[in-house]
């Protein structure tokens, strides 16, 4: 198993423009997250899928943010008319809901710059 | 409103030496804390993990703590290692019945440098 992965890594941006980052998680996990993380702060929840399902959004979640899972497999999270605070790493996780106690397992995440 | 706390952003601490991170949370509701390593340009890694139902927790050389009555949780390295300085994270998380509400909330981090 080669983990969560994240693609692309890095993206810079001008402001105005449309980004897709991808994120494939670990096969057998049915829950996927998203999270974002600002410079000295700790990642932020964005929202989450069990399977294809969204089964919560953050408040964080503006209009411009939209998060898609299809087939419960890779997850796709789009930002539409990017602003210069969208600028953050953007974090995927997942994790397998048969257990309690729950592990969240993250992977690289993807750098966005907005210019 | 900040719901999980790491009040210190950096700590230094000699190789060999014990290291202490401390995490403080103000939701009752949270029944299941998790730390995370953070090395720069990567994702957080999963460390170790404790429920509400104990008050201790070891693995390795990591051992967390905590204590219901004060929302306080704190994580131990023993001993340091140089290889263990990066940002080190607190999440907490609510489990209700075996269903897990999903989302972690995190503290702001705090750096750990080890020095040989």
């Amino acid at each position: 198993d080669t983990g969560v992965s994240q693609d692309p890594r890095h993206k810079i941006t001008k402001r105005g423009q449309n980004v897709t980052f991808r994120c494939d998680p670990i096969s057998e996990h049915n829950r996927l997250y998203w999270y974002r993380q600002t410079l000295g702060q700790g990642p932020e929840f964005l929202t989450y899928f069990q399977n294809e399902a969204q089964l919560e959004k953050s408040r964080l979640l503006s209009d411009r943010f939209s998060a898609e899972r299809p087939k419960g497999s890779f997850s796709t999270l789009e930002i539409q008319r990017t602003e210069q605070g969208d600028s953050a790493m953007y974090l995927c996780a997942s994790s397998s809901r048969d257990s309690f106690q729950e592990t969240q397992y993250f992977g690289p995440g993807t750098r966005l710059l907005v210019l | 409103d900040q719901q999980v706390k790491q009040n210190s952003p950096s700590l230094s601490v000699q190789e060999g030496r014990i290291s202490i991170l401390n995490c403080d949370y103000t939701n009752s509701m949270f029944d299941y804390f998790l730390w995370y390593k953070k090395y720069p340009a990567e994702g957080p890694t999963f460390l170790i993990s404790i429920s509400s139902i104990k008050d201790k927790n070891e693995d390795g050389r990591f051992t967390v703590f905590l204590n219901k009555s004060a929302k306080h949780l704190s994580l131990h390295i023993v001993p340091s290692q140089p290889g263990d300085s990066a940002v080190y994270f607190c999440a907490a998380t609510r489990f209700a019945g075996g269903t897990s509400y999903g989302k972690l909330t995190f503290g702001q981090g705090t750096i750990l440098t080890v020095h040989p």
